[in-house]
């Protein structure tokens, strides 16, 4: 039972360009998301969150977008540097979940040079 | 900048035997969780305590498994009787009430 999920397994694109990383939900009771990068042998770092009342959140380089109605976020860098290239997951909470976070499976960034 | 640490980045046991792995948490954080991942599997949520109880735990987190904070600082994970299926990365995180969570860097535990 995929109650969040990353379609795609990986995304490459070249630096200087925008990276769009998707996520979409199930529950519609989660109302809270967050968006980790995660380098081989670290643990997740928190990049950025959105609370559900908002639709957009910006952080330098890093914009999270959320779309209610269609249970879908994204998350834009702009412009992608190689340092980003990582792991992104995207994760909910809320709802029956409580403050616990439900990942998704991740999406692998390359950015190449 | 505050960190979450863990101890042993690596462990290695026998399938049977028991294992403690230890976090030290953000100071002054109130929420503490344990998460795994299986290679090339899903984060997934293990147990999460607060005001020195556990306050959810997902099925993975059965009675082999339990959590203690001795000593107000460190955040312990036990397994009593490691299975070949327990060798995951372990995740230790913490937040405050306003933070998002912090997580720690890991263990990777290998069950031979």
């Amino acid at each position: 039972d995929q109650q969040v999920k990353q379609n795609s397994p990986s995304l490459s694109v070249q630096e200087g360009r925008i990276s769009i990383l998707n996520c979409d939900y199930t529950n519609s009771m989660f109302d809270y998301f967050l968006w980790y990068k995660k380098y081989p042998a670290e643990g997740p770092t928190f990049l950025i969150s959105i609370s559900s009342i908002k639709d957009k959140n910006e952080d330098g380089r890093f914009t999270v977008f959320l779309n209610k109605s269609a249970k879908h976020l994204s998350l834009h860098i702009v412009p992608s540097q190689p340092g980003d290239s990582a792991v992104y997951f995207c994760a909910a909470s809320g709802g029956e979940y409580g403050n616990k976070l439900v990942f998704g499976a991740g999406t692998i960034l390359r950015v190449k040079s | 900048e505050p960190e979450v640490t863990q101890t042993p980045s690596h462990q290695v046991t026998q399938m049977g035997q028991e294992v403690i792995l230890r976090c030290v948490p953000i100071s002054n954080h109130l929420y503490f969780y344990w998460y795994r991942q299986i290679l090339g599997q899903k984060v997934e949520f293990l147990v999460s305590f607060y005001n020195n109880e556990i306050s959810e735990k997902s099925e993975i987190f059965d009675d082999q498994f339990s959590v203690e904070r001795p000593d107000g600082s460190n955040f312990t994970l036990k397994i009593r009787s490691t299975k070949l299926e327990d060798s995951a990365m372990y995740f230790c995180a913490s937040r405050s009430l306003r933070s998002d969570g912090c997580f720690g860097p890991g263990t990777r535990l290998t069950v031979t």
